[in-house]
């Protein structure tokens, strides 16, 4: 069973930029969420897809986006990039029959 | 609304000594409680979750959580710390609506002395 692997593993943007982050969910899995760790804070959730649609958003402006593709892999878009945006990016997966969720390593966002 | 309070950021124990990292949650709803654990430049591990069955959780790696309704509170401990334990713990609680997303705290600094 393979779980959650992310990719890049850091990344190093400027301000403005455009970046793209991508997730493959653990087998079996169809949900996958988004988090946003700040250093030295907790995760906090950006949004999650299940098949294929947003399935609930956090407080996160509109240039947080995302896809879901049909094998429940998903990519998380951030348009104009700010500084406050370096952080790591965690994936994490679920399905309706294990409650909980199964993280990746994540992404290590440097936006200079 | 949902949130979790760790109390203390940074906890150091002695190796071999009980560890207690105390989680306290608010939620309108009866809550679903985890722990994960963070090393260094990694994801988050879960170490243990209560969805509703037995107040005393085992999870792993010989921790074990206390969910107490009376005093809103769901404390991880170890009887006994190893140096590899030594990471970063969150507390976690779930909406248990829509998306089921997680509401983290701020985490706590675990340091094992040897």
């Amino acid at each position: 069973e393979t779980g959650v692997t992310q990719s890049p593993t850091h990344l190093i943007k400027t301000r403005g930029q455009q970046v793209t982050l991508r997730c493959s969910s653990q087998s079996g899995h169809n949900t996958v969420s988004w988090y946003q760790q700040a250093l030295g804070q907790g995760p906090q959730f950006i949004f999650q897809y299940y098949r294929e649609e947003e399935n609930g958003r956090g407080n996160f402006p509109p240039r947080f986006s995302g896809l879901q593709f049909p094998n429940y892999s998903s990519e998380l878009n951030v348009n104009a990039l700010e500084l406050d945006d370096s952080a790591l990016y965690l994936c994490a997966s679920s399905s309706p029959s294990y409650y909980g969720y199964t993280f990746g390593s994540g992404t290590r966002l440097t936006v200079v | 609304a949902q949130s979790v309070t760790q109390l203390g950021s940074h906890v150091s124990v002695s190796e071999g000594a009980l560890v207690l990292l105390r989680c306290n949650y608010s939620s309108s709803v009866p809550p679903y409680l985890f722990w994960y654990v963070q090393y260094p430049n990694q994801g988050l591990q879960l170490l243990l979750k209560y969805t509703s069955a037995a107040t005393l959780v085992k999870g792993i790696n010989g921790f074990e959580a206390e969910f107490k309704k009376s005093e809103t509170s769901f404390h991880l401990t170890k009887p006994s710390a190893h140096m590899s334990d030594a990471a970063e713990y969150f507390c976690a609680v779930s909406d248990k609506t829509g998306a089921n997303n997680l509401f983290f705290g701020t985490g706590t600094r675990l340091t094992v002395i040897p």
